[in-house]
């Protein structure tokens, strides 16, 4: 079945880019989906970052599109996000997601166990 | 503040049915369809309900979705311990991309 499972540093100094990489088992990320991510503060709700399809077209949260970059990397059956200029409030549990295209919006109906990313001073 | 209005709680007893609103505007809800998440303590979301009213297969059917103009709700019929969770409405906005409401955090009692 498709298994997503999130990796990268739990721990990023402020000011600096979180990198977070998503390794996708079961299907290839080439296949007609969309990759997101969605994160989660601690005790607060979701938050939709923003979604690579497989043809490598990119969707971002307006809020966020100034400091994100979501790739894909078909070689090696990833989707890495990059996050630059972090601060505290990027802190959170970040989740990578398949979305089935539902236009003009996603079904996120496959997602990982997330990673947790603290962002220190 | 979330651009989707949940109620922050909600609670049931076991055998009851219990609904979770989720309230929007024309340019989200109004124009686009709503999609339901369940987050279990701990874990990643699940999804529940896709395009305002179907379920996924393996949902039971205690689960449904339905929306009139610009609010969606959730109903969970036959409430059970298990259901105990966070539950998220999300829709499509025409600004703002992909939006989850603030989420709503069910006690079964």
């Amino acid at each position: 079945q498709v298994q997503l499972q999130e990796s990268g540093p739990g721990l990023v100094k402020a000011s600096e880019t979180l990198s977070l990489t998503c390794t996708v088992s079961g299907l290839s990320i080439t296949t007609d989906y969309y990759w997101g991510w969605v994160r989660q503060p601690p005790g607060k709700g979701l938050e939709w970052i923003g979604d690579i399809n497989h043809s490598g077209s990119t969707d971002y949260n307006p809020s966020l599109k100034s400091r994100v970059t979501i790739s894909l990397d078909t070689s090696k059956n990833q989707v890495s996000l990059k996050l630059s200029s972090v601060t505290a409030a990027d802190t959170a549990v970040y989740y990578c997601s398949r979305a089935n295209g539902d236009y003009p919006g996603y079904i996120f109906d496959i997602w990982g166990q997330g990673t947790m990313v603290t962002v220190s001073s | 503040q979330s651009v989707l209005t949940q109620p922050p709680s909600a609670s049931g007893t076991p055998g009851q049915r219990v609904t979770i609103s989720c309230s929007g505007s024309r340019s989200n809800i109004g124009s686009n369809y709503v999609y339901w998440y369940q987050q279990l303590p701990g874990t990643a979301p699940k999804l529940l309900i896709y395009r305002n009213n179907q379920r996924p297969s393996g949902v039971p059917d205690r689960f449904s979705g339905s929306k009139s103009g610009t609010s969606a709700s959730l109903a969970i019929s036959g409430l059970r311990s298990e259901d105990e969770a966070d539950y998220y409405c999300a829709a499509w906005d025409v600004r703002l991309r992909v939006l989850f409401g603030g989420g709503t955090k069910l006690t079964v009692l």
